[in-house]
């Protein structure tokens, strides 16, 4: 079974950092692009960044361009994303999601770990 | 990149059909098959119903279609059901190797 379980979140003051982490099973990790999808209070899915399956292509949404990183362990099956200089807007819940490609669709999601950017 | 544009919400008795749209541009919606619709109830997982524009994953209900015209992808429910009631995505890969949600649509089941 599939799974992806997201963890690190939590409440940081604005300009502080965070580290995501995504642990996978049930699949065979290095095969796959992975990407991080976010969710702000009352409002909709948005897409953070993506991830190749052997980081040799990563892509950032503009909004957190410059201030987050994507990386993975496919020794370890895990995915994570580095957030620095974090805001008040980046306050959400944050998912992994497996990606397939090349559908650019996104077959499984973990649960999310929400991020609280607030002092 | 902007999101592509979709209805607040939309509504519809059960039984009935609904279509929701996803406007965008040639350099999204427009521009690739690489389009995607997701269901999302609060509290769970966006759930994948639609890839490709039109191809629906195993075991997503027949119920759910979809098709692209020009800018527009669309998105149609047919036998609307209590458990349709949920929020809906629909997300584009981009001319700068990005992907993008739609701003997202409520459907209620009235």
């Amino acid at each position: 079974e599939v799974q992806l379980v997201e963890s690190g979140g939590g409440l940081v003051k604005p300009g502080g950092s965070l580290r995501l982490s995504c642990a996978a099973s049930g699949f065979t990790f290095s095969s796959y692009s992975m990407n991080w999808v976010r969710q702000a209070p009352g409002k909709g899915l948005e897409w953070v960044s993506s991830i190749s399956s052997s980081s040799n292509y990563i892509y950032y949404a503009d909004s957190v361009k410059g201030r987050f990183t994507i990386s993975r362990d496919n020794a370890k099956n895990s995915l994570y994303l580095q957030m620095n200089s974090l805001r008040a807007e980046d306050t959400a819940l944050y998912y992994c999601a497996r990606e397939v490609v090349p559908d650019a669709a996104f077959d499984y999601w973990g649960q999310g770990t929400l991020v609280t950017v607030s002092s | 990149q902007s999101a592509p544009t979709q209805p607040a919400s939309v509504s519809g008795s059960p039984g009935q059909s609904i279509t929701i749209s996803c406007t965008g541009t040639s350099s999204d919606v427009g521009g690739y098959n690489y389009v995607s619709w997701y269901q999302h109830h609060p509290g769970k997982a966006p759930k994948l119903i639609i890839y490709d524009v039109s191809k629906r994953p195993s075991g997503v209900s027949n119920r759910f279609s979809a098709s692209k015209s020009g800018n527009t992808a669309s998105l149609t429910i047919s036998g609307l059901q209590a458990e349709d009631e949920a929020d809906y995505y629909c997300t584009s890969y981009t001319s700068s190797s990005t992907l993008v949600f739609g701003g997202g649509t409520k459907l209620t089941v009235l």
